[in-house]
């Protein structure tokens, strides 16, 4: 069993739809949660960071972290064709200092249609 | 602007030849990464350094090396000892400590294919 499971897709949805994206980890040390997004041919790019558990909101974005489920959400509002990427959850313990691993899941491919 | 700069985006070899992919950062982040991402198994890690002359090799070295004689800069050498170098190579960095220990900062990648 991998540590970060995230179901690639693809996941199609009509413009102006609520699109929630998930992953489920195992290892119960976790803390710190990321999800990235990256555009076709690009470099990920942080959209949320979130520490432990508990909601996350950014504009159309927020970020869900449930501990006891071990398994983190993100949730976008009205969704729009240019959010249409790859969304890469990424999480990590504590850690030994500054050498914290971070852990990814394979990434959800989203497509927004007009 | 402040960012990490990947050079050449795309690049073609031969095998058996040996290439250097450039990362260039003025973030002045002390740690650097490198990663290897193919479809179906995303992002995984070659090697990083955290501290300028010194690097660790991460969960797919062989094949690989690197240097980091410089804080900003830290190429990465696929060489003909790499069975299946074709992929998209990210550069990533970060601070150590403080609120920003966790997240990586990536550059636009670069498309390698060997022929």
């Amino acid at each position: 069993q991998k540590e970060v499971e995230q179901d690639p897709g693809p996941l199609s949805v009509p413009e102006g739809a609520i699109v929630s994206l998930n992953c489920t980890y195992s290892n119960s040390a976790f803390q710190y949660f990321m999800w990235y997004r990256q555009y076709s041919r690009k470099g990920p790019e942080l959209l949320m960071y979130t520490y432990s558990s508990g909601n996350k909101e950014d504009g159309r974005f927020t970020a869900q972290v449930d501990k006891s489920s071990k398994y983190i959400s993100l949730f976008i509002r009205d969704s729009q064709p240019s959010d249409s990427a790859t969304y890469l959850c990424a999480m990590s313990d504590i850690g030994a200092g500054n050498n914290r691993k971070l852990i990814w899941g394979l990434g959800t491919s989203l497509a927004v249609n007009p | 602007d402040g960012g990490i700069t990947q050079s050449p985006k795309y690049l073609f070899r031969k095998e058996g030849q040996n290439v250097t992919l450039s990362c260039e950062q003025n973030l002045n982040h002390d740690a650097m990464y490198w990663y290897r991402q193919d479809p179906g198994q995303g992002l995984r890690l070659i090697y990083y350094s955290q501290i300028v002359n010194d690097f660790q090799k991460g969960d797919i070295a062989e094949g690989y090396s690197v240097s980091r004689e410089k804080k900003e800069s830290f190429p990465l050498t696929v060489t003909s000892a790499q069975k299946n170098p074709t992929a998209f190579y990210l550069c990533a960095s970060k601070n150590l400590g403080g609120p920003g220990a966790n997240v990586l900062t990536f550059g636009a990648g670069s498309r390698l294919t060997v022929l």
